[in-house]
């Protein structure tokens, strides 16, 4: 089906530990968001690509890098990951047109603890 | 800046009963303006959504928001809740320089309770 798929859907680290959370979406969108999910905090934007090759900071980018490696595909970085990072982690794209029924769809998240 | 304020953290309501969220925006433009569902342990879901026109909009499982430009408001409605409809709730306000470059601005959002 087409969509965003995200994975991991789980995983847990260490502090210091590196890890890269992949987003593919295979409904040829230019732009792409990784966001993330804290209990009261509703869904703060980490980093965005409005198309291939641009990245973009968004409202809370300390402690990540991003990579978009193709028209399909954005990653997030977390380097050295601290216990502050945990949380659950949304890829979306949109449309050009906000017109359409579903200007942007989201993945099913990426559940993140950090001990 | 924009921003969006979801008064109300958590609301219990009685199945059958009816419903308001409310949420409140704050944006330079005419605002793009959305409402979001999520279940637990689940990706969101887009139940409405408002761009133009009518200000009174209708979206999916029976739920309707109307959207107030003199109060800055977009609030959810719906005149019987379901058990179903027990989920964490959304208000977004969709801006930036069009195309490509459209960002979402999220409410930290409303907890729904139903009680049978």
């Amino acid at each position: 089906n087409a969509g965003v798929t995200q994975t991991p859907k789980f995983q847990v680290l260490k502090t210091g530990q590196s890890m890269t959370l992949q987003c593919a979406q295979d409904m040829n969108h230019n732009s792409m968001y990784w966001y993330r999910q804290d209990p009261g905090m509703g869904l703060r934007l980490i980093y965005y690509s409005a198309s291939e090759g641009t990245t973009d900071k968004g409202e809370v980018p300390n402690g990540y890098n991003v990579s978009r490696l193709n028209k399909r595909e954005f990653s997030l970085r977390l380097e050295s990951a601290a216990p502050s990072q945990t949380s659950v982690y949304f890829c979306a794209s949109t449309v050009l047109d906000w017109g359409s029924d579903q200007p942007q769809h989201f993945g099913d998240g990426t559940r993140l603890s950090i001990l | 800046a924009q921003s969006v304020t979801q008064p109300d953290i958590h609301i219990t309501v009685s199945e059958g009963a009816s419903l308001e969220l409310r949420c409140n925006y704050s944006y330079g433009a005419t605002p793009y303006l959305f409402w979001y569902v999520q279940s637990p342990g689940q990706g969101l879901q887009l139940l409405l959504k408002y761009f133009s026109g009518d200000t009174l909009v209708q979206g999916i499982k029976g739920f309707e928001a109307e959207f107030k430009r003199s109060q800055s408001s977009f609030n959810l409605r719906k005149p019987s809740v379901h058990w179903s409809d027990a989920a964490e709730y959304f208000c977004a306000v969709g801006w930036g320089g069009g195309g490509s470059n459209y960002k979402l601005t999220f409410g930290k959002g409303t907890l729904l309770t139903v009680n049978p």
